[in-house]
């Protein structure tokens, strides 16, 4: 099995300023990567995927970057609305990092 | 646009059995993989397999192996995950999701299933 271990598990960032998340996996998965945000009480929202390509209706502030086991997630100047818990998922058999949650420092 | 919906909560004992459903609408069903993901408290999410509606092939992951069965009722647009032999550690929030080239898109809105005596 993949294991994807994401850091930090926490981000304190003031609004209008930029998050940097990171996930790495155990083994290359290529460019199989997604990205998905998720707040309290809800269904995962995905974000990215293929490394780096937005999903329909993605802000552009929202970028992925990376390949084989290091990826990042930028969001460049946070938003009220980007205070979320933040998971990657690799595609190749599908397995979840264990979040990064992003607070209002 | 897609959606799909999820039955509602469920409380179990252990051992017992659980069939959750997802129902999808504004999309051809038949042309649809969903997947099924759960998240326990406090844990990250977990995937457990997935159904290709068209000709119900499924795939399971390993972890669930023999005890999850996903399927699909076509002429309800309708796809089901069923486990069994629930213990306390099954209780999670329980997700549909989409497939879009194998990363999840559209997901339900999550059912709540609680194992307790």
């Amino acid at each position: 099995e993949i294991v994807m271990t994401q850091s930090p598990a926490t981000l304190s960032v003031s609004p209008g300023e930029r998050a940097t998340l990171s996930c790495r996996a155990s083994q290359s998965v290529s460019s199989n990567l997604a990205w998905y945000q998720q707040k309290p009480g809800q269904a995962p929202r995905l974000l990215i995927y293929g490394a780096s390509t937005r999903a329909t209706g993605i802000p552009a502030r929202f970028s992925g970057s990376g390949s084989g086991t290091e990826f990042t997630l930028t969001i460049s100047s946070l938003q009220s609305e980007d205070f979320a818990v933040y998971y990657c998922q690799q595609y190749n058999n599908w397995t979840f990092g264990q979040g990064t949650k992003v607070e209002i420092k | 646009q897609v959606q799909l919906v999820q039955s509602g909560a469920e409380v179990k004992k252990p051992g017992a059995s659980v069939k959750v459903s997802c129902k999808a609408s504004g999309y051809t069903f038949a042309i649809l993989v969903l997947h099924w993901v759960r998240q326990a408290p406090g844990q990250r999410l977990e995937w457990m397999g997935w159904i290709n509606a068209a000709n119900g092939n499924t795939k399971y992951s390993e972890t669930f192996q023999g005890r999850v069965s996903i399927s699909r009722d076509t002429s309800a647009s309708t796809a089901y995950m069923e486990l069994s032999s629930l213990r306390s550690e099954d209780t999670a929030v329980y997700y549909c999701a989409k497939n879009f080239l194998n990363a999840f898109d559209i997901w339900g809105q999550g059912t709540m299933v609680t194992v307790s005596s």
